[in-house]
């Protein structure tokens, strides 16, 4: 299985603030990777697929880059609903597999 | 709007079978453009991809659970459903049926919003 690593596992940060996660691989594979956004209480939802491709009706302020082993999902304004837990997901080879998780908490 | 629904029982005894249903409404899941997908995640957990059926009936398992899953679609064309044997407390989990896209690229872009099914006698 690939294994997905994501860093930080959380951190804090205002209204305004750009934010940026990293996700590792444990094996190279172009640009098979996923960003979900998960609320509490709420199933994931898509934000970005195939690593920079923003699905339609997601904010421009989100964008994903990378490719390989290494990734990074960036918010660049950060909105008082953007709030959440964030997934990497690997789309190259099954098992699917998730990174552990990144929560973004209110400084 | 695709929708999708997770149904079935929210408690089951150890070493008994966990089943559950995914209605989907708003695409058939005879479209030949998606898979079916069932993930799980335990409470305060990350994710875990347990596996996925295709409109000819093709799975894919998540070898850690592959000798005890079974994904079938349903006998409604809109339906699919999950089966996994033997469970114990650490099956315990929110189970989330989902749509994957691989038109473009492998993706998970619709979501049931989850069920929990807790394991204990």
């Amino acid at each position: 299985d690939i294994q997905m690593t994501q860093s930080p596992s959380s951190l804090s940060a205002s209204v305004g603030d750009r934010v940026t996660i990293t996700c590792r691989a444990s094996q190279s594979f172009s640009t098979y990777l996923n960003w979900y956004q998960q609320k509490p209480g709420k199933a994931p939802k898509l934000l970005i697929y195939a690593a920079s491709s923003l699905l339609s009706g997601v904010p421009s302020r989100f964008g994903g880059s990378g490719s390989g082993t290494d990734f990074t999902l960036t918010i660049s304004s950060l909105q008082p609903e953007d709030f959440a837990t964030y997934y990497c997901q690997q789309s190259y080879s099954t098992p699917w597999t998730f990174g552990q998780g990144t929560k973004v908490e209110l400084k | 709007q695709v929708q999708l629904q997770e149904s079935g029982p929210g408690l089951v005894k150890p070493s008994q079978t966990l089943s559950l249903t995914c209605t989907v409404s708003g695409v058939s899941t005879s479209t030949g453009t998606y898979y079916w997908t069932w993930i799980r995640q335990p409470a305060g957990k990350g994710l875990e991809w347990i596996g996925r059926i295709y409109s000819s009936g093709d799975t894919n398992y998540n070898p850690s659970l592959e000798s005890r899953v079974t994904i079938s679609l349903g006998t409604s064309k809109n339906q699919f459903s999950l089966k996994l044997t033997s469970v114990t407390a650490a099956d315990t989990a929110i189970y989330y049926c989902a749509r994957e896209d691989y038109l473009r690229a492998y993706y998970l872009d619709s979501w049931g919003q989850g069920t929990l099914v807790t394991v204990s006698s």
